[in-house]
């Protein structure tokens, strides 16, 4: 079974930009979380989808938004980036809803904001 | 912000030792998970136990939880130098279904 796949797997961006990342989770997994890791804050929440809807919000602003399409995938988006929008987001799928279900995590996006 | 708190934040063993980290949180939980990720890489699950479990196995890991003290704690017996890596805590808490993960333990194996 293939695992999680993020892409891109890097990339740069300059102050102002938007960005768009997507997820494919392993199939069959409905749920799709996204988490931001960055050496202060660690790793933070983002947000959850299941069934195509948000479940659940971390404490991010609203440039930071999401969605999941009918095949389960994922993808978010930052707009308006912000130097302190650099680090590895990482997106992970699970059978249901996470905090009852192991997560599968794939390899991350790093982005880099100028 | 973060729900656990790891501890030791870094450690450093020889290969044949075992590794004892700690996770402490802060509410009442369904379950706890542990993970593990090598430098910059995504997250590979290690142990899910839940609120009503004691104590887990697998392989070389041993995972033990007190809901009392709202604490756990991970070891793994006769490391290995693959063993490097950051270790976290995830948990789950009552009437959420996040998962919140905490600030991890660096643990340095060497050859």
């Amino acid at each position: 079974k293939a695992g999680v796949t993020q892409t891109p797997r890097y990339l740069i961006k300059t102050r102002g930009q938007q960005v768009t990342l997507s997820c494919s989770p392993i199939s069959g997994h409905r749920s799709v979380s996204w988490y931001q890791q960055t050496p202060g804050q660690g790793l933070q929440f983002l947000f959850e989808y299941f069934s195509e809807t948000q479940r659940n919000k971390g404490n991010f602003p609203g440039r930071f938004s999401g969605r999941q399409f009918s095949n389960s995938r994922s993808e978010m988006n930052v707009s308006t980036l912000e130097l302190g929008d650099s680090a590895l987001y990482l997106c992970a799928s699970s059978l249901a809803l996470g905090g009852d279900y192991e997560q599968y995590f794939g390899p991350g996006t790093r982005l880099t904001v100028t | 912000s973060q729900q656990g708190e790891e501890d030791p934040q870094a450690l450093s063993i020889q290969e044949g030792e075992n590794a004892t980290m700690n996770c402490s949180y802060k509410t009442s939980i369904n379950n706890l998970q542990w993970y593990r990720q090598n430098s910059g890489r995504g997250l590979v699950h290690l142990i899910l136990i839940r609120s009503n479990e004691r104590e887990k196995h697998s392989g070389r890991l041993r995972v033990t939880l007190d809901t009392s003290k709202k604490s756990s704690s991970l070891l793994i017996t006769a490391s290995r130098a693959a063993d490097t890596a950051s270790y976290f805590c995830a948990t789950a808490a009552y009437n959420t279904d996040k998962l919140i993960f905490g600030t991890g333990t660096r643990l340095q194996v060497f050859p």
